[in-house]
């Protein structure tokens, strides 16, 4: 069983859509929670960082984190087609080295 | 502000060659770390530096080295190139007052044939 587990889509919307994204983990002990953005053929850049559980919220997008539940979801409001990308999520425990993430969830927002 | 900078962008290698992926940055970043992604398998680790000096192995180390002499510079060498070593290759920096947030390059695409 994979560390962390996210649906490979590919999820399709309409501009404007609530978007809702997830991954479920296995270690209890994950405490740190990150969302990165993946463009085609670039490198992943960090979007939501959050730690234990709660949510956090960055504009259009929310974080949230259910420790209890093993679960984490990013939420984008009125999505754009400027969001179509990859996102991943990853985890970790208590140190940097050993982040472990998710396959990524393809995103296609259409105009 | 250039931050993570990887090279090559491309490469195609014959199985059994060896080369170097070069990793750099200017960020005075501690921590680095080399990744690989995969179809449907994510990101994962192969090894990572918490400094000039210190390396250790993450997930996936083998066929790899890295060695790190400077805090800027972080190289991945593939000792004997196989087909399973073709992947997207990411190289990627953290501050020490912020571990988990992880600064990436563009990556590598490399073909081993």
């Amino acid at each position: 069983q994979k560390e962390v587990e996210q649906d490979p889509g590919p999820l399709s919307v309409p501009e404007g859509a609530i978007v809702s994204l997830n991954c479920t983990y296995s270690n209890s002990a994950f405490q740190y929670f990150m969302w990165y953005r993946q463009y085609s053929r670039k490198g992943p850049e960090l979007l939501m960082y959050t730690y234990s559980s709660g949510n956090k919220e960055d504009g259009r997008f929310t974080a949230q984190v259910d420790k209890s539940s093993k679960y984490i979801s990013l939420f984008i409001r009125d999505s754009q087609p400027s969001d179509s990308a990859t996102y991943l999520c990853a985890m970790s425990v208590n140190n940097f080295n050993k982040f472990y993430f998710g396959s990524g969830t393809k995103l296609n927002v259409k105009p | 502000n250039a931050g993570v900078t990887q090279t090559p962008k491309f490469q195609v290698l014959k199985t059994g060659q060896s080369m170097t992926l070069q990793c750099a940055q200017d960020m005075n970043h501690e921590y680095m770390s080399w990744y690989r992604q995969d179809p449907g398998m994510g990101l994962r680790l192969i090894h990572y530096s918490v400094g000039a000096g210190i390396t250790d192995q993450g997930e996936v180390p083998n066929g790899y080295n890295v060695s790190r002499s400077t805090t800027e510079d972080f190289p991945l060498r593939l000792l004997s190139a196989a087909p399973s070593q073709t992947s997207v290759y990411f190289c990627a920096s953290s501050s020490g007052q912020s571990k988990n947030i992880q600064y990436f390059g563009a990556g590598t695409r490399l073909s081993v044939l």
